[in-house]
């Protein structure tokens, strides 16, 4: 099974700040990796898909960026409504396997 | 309106069984695989399963292949999940979700677009 490791398993951060969560595939997955995001009592919701495509209707300061077997989700100019836990998942081959998360708190 | 309803959780005693369904509604069903995907009391995500639109094949996660069984019914729009043999580290919130494909003919990316809101299972 491919195995996926998220960093910083979690950070502060404030309001307008520039956030970069990293993932790391542990074989090449070509660029066949999503992220969600999760917010406490709330149900998942992909941001970026094949790894920098973002989904219609999330706002453009979610980036994805990288290949094979580094990614990194970039949200530029962090808002309130961005605190919140972010999954990578890599849909190269079954099982589908997600990285542990990352929180995002607030500083 | 595209959406996902689970149904069929519950408190079940280690060993037993429970299925789980999910009903789909405002999209055409068959045209997708669908998975289910799990999260423990304050853990992460964890994929379990998914199954194709059509012809129904299907994958499971290692911690639960030979106890989990995924299935559909595309008359019904309905995806269920048979659990037997049931054990403590299996009780989470399971979500049922859709996957959508983004592809170019040759290459394709799926990834889950429409979530339901999970039915509880706990074991007990």
């Amino acid at each position: 099974d491919i195995q996926m490791t998220q960093s910083p398993s979690s950070l502060s951060a404030s309001v307008g700040d520039r956030v970069t969560i990293t993932c790391r595939a542990s074989q090449s997955i070509d660029n066949y990796l999503n992220w969600y995001q999760q917010k406490p009592g709330r149900v998942p919701k992909v941001l970026i898909y094949a790894a920098s495509s973002l989904q219609s209707g999330v706002p453009s300061r979610f980036s994805g960026s990288g290949s094979g077997t580094d990614f990194t989700l970039t949200i530029g100019n962090l808002q309130p409504e961005d605190f919140a836990t972010y999954y990578c998942q890599q849909s190269y081959s079954p099982p589908r396997t997600f990285g542990q998360g990352t929180k995002v708190e607030i500083k | 309106q595209v959406q996902l309803v689970e149904s069929g959780g519950g408190l079940v005693k280690p060993g037993g069984s429970l299925r789980l369904s999910c009903t789909a509604s405002g999209f055409d069903f068959s045209d997708y695989y669908m998975a289910w995907i799990r999260q423990a009391p304050g853990k992460g995500l964890e994929w379990i399963s998914y199954i194709t639109g059509t012809t129904s094949t299907t994958y499971y996660a290692d911690s639960v292949r030979g106890r989990f069984t995924i299935s559909r019914d595309n008359a019904k729009k309905s995806l269920y999940l048979q659990m037997n043999r049931l054990r403590a580290e299996d009780t989470a919130l399971y979500y049922c979700a859709r996957e959508r494909a983004y592809g170019d003919g040759h290459s394709y990316f799926y990834h889950m677009d429409v979530w339901g809101k999970g039915t509880t299972v706990t074991v007990s």
